[in-house]
């Protein structure tokens, strides 16, 4: 079946860029998420990319695809505090699957 | 804007009580989905709806049931309540299978 992982922790130092990465293996996926969980709450849309794009940039957040290596990536430049989160990867066939979820700490 | 409702935040159950868990959407969404959150595992799909009165198992269905009488609900059903369903538990609509996903506040279930 689908699969999508990534990695379980990142830490940043406040002001720097973060990356957060993510593989999949259905590469008939049609739409590619990010999502974001504060604590305590459900999860929000971030951005999203289709997947005949290889970059999308929305003001801090951009976005990478590489199909041929079914890799995808989102940069966060200027972390702030407030962007400490976890971070969920999804793609998107005929139902949403999700990776376990980056938590992104973010430190002075 | 879209609205997923989740009709509690938190739950406490006991051991083999019947539990249901309550979902509304108000944007006319075809689909509906029910996962379980647990650290270091993400999201696992439980049950999906892509129409009323129409389900589809996910990755974990065992232990759980659910209904779709009308568009807008979609309620899951834990038939008999047990400490590793503890859990916490997201409800989320889209328009199509393939689209964006709106989710609710979670409900955060107790099993004790």
């Amino acid at each position: 079946g689908e699969d999508v992982e990534q990695s379980l922790f990142l830490s940043v130092r406040e002001g720097d860029s973060s990356v957060i990465n993510c593989t999949y293996t259905d590469s008939s996926s049609t739409y590619l998420y990010w999502y974001k969980q504060e604590p305590g709450a459900g999860l929000q849309l971030l951005t999203y990319i289709f997947s005949n794009m290889d970059m999308k940039q929305d003001q801090r957040l951009t976005v990478l695809l590489n199909k041929k290596d079914k890799h995808l990536s989102l940069r966060i430049a200027d972390t702030q505090t407030g962007d400490s989160a976890i971070y969920f990867c999804a793609v998107a066939w005929n139902k949403l699957i999700f990776g376990a979820g980056t938590r992104l700490a973010v430190h002075p | 804007d879209v609205k997923v409702t989740q009709s509690s935040r938190y739950l406490v159950k006991r051991t083999g009580e019947k539990v249901f868990l309550e979902c509304v959407q108000d944007m006319d969404h075809e689909n509906m989905f029910w996962y379980r959150q647990d650290p270091g595992l993400g999201l696992r799909l439980i049950y999906f709806s892509y129409d009323v009165k129409m389900k589809e198992k996910g990755d974990i269905p065992e232990g759980y049931s659910v209904s779709r009488e009308k568009k807008e609900r979609f309620s899951l059903i834990l038939e008999s309540a047990s400490t590793n369903q503890t859990s916490m538990y997201l409800c989320a609509s889209s328009l199509q299978g393939a689209t964006e996903a709106f989710f609710g506040q979670g409900t955060r279930l107790t099993v004790v």
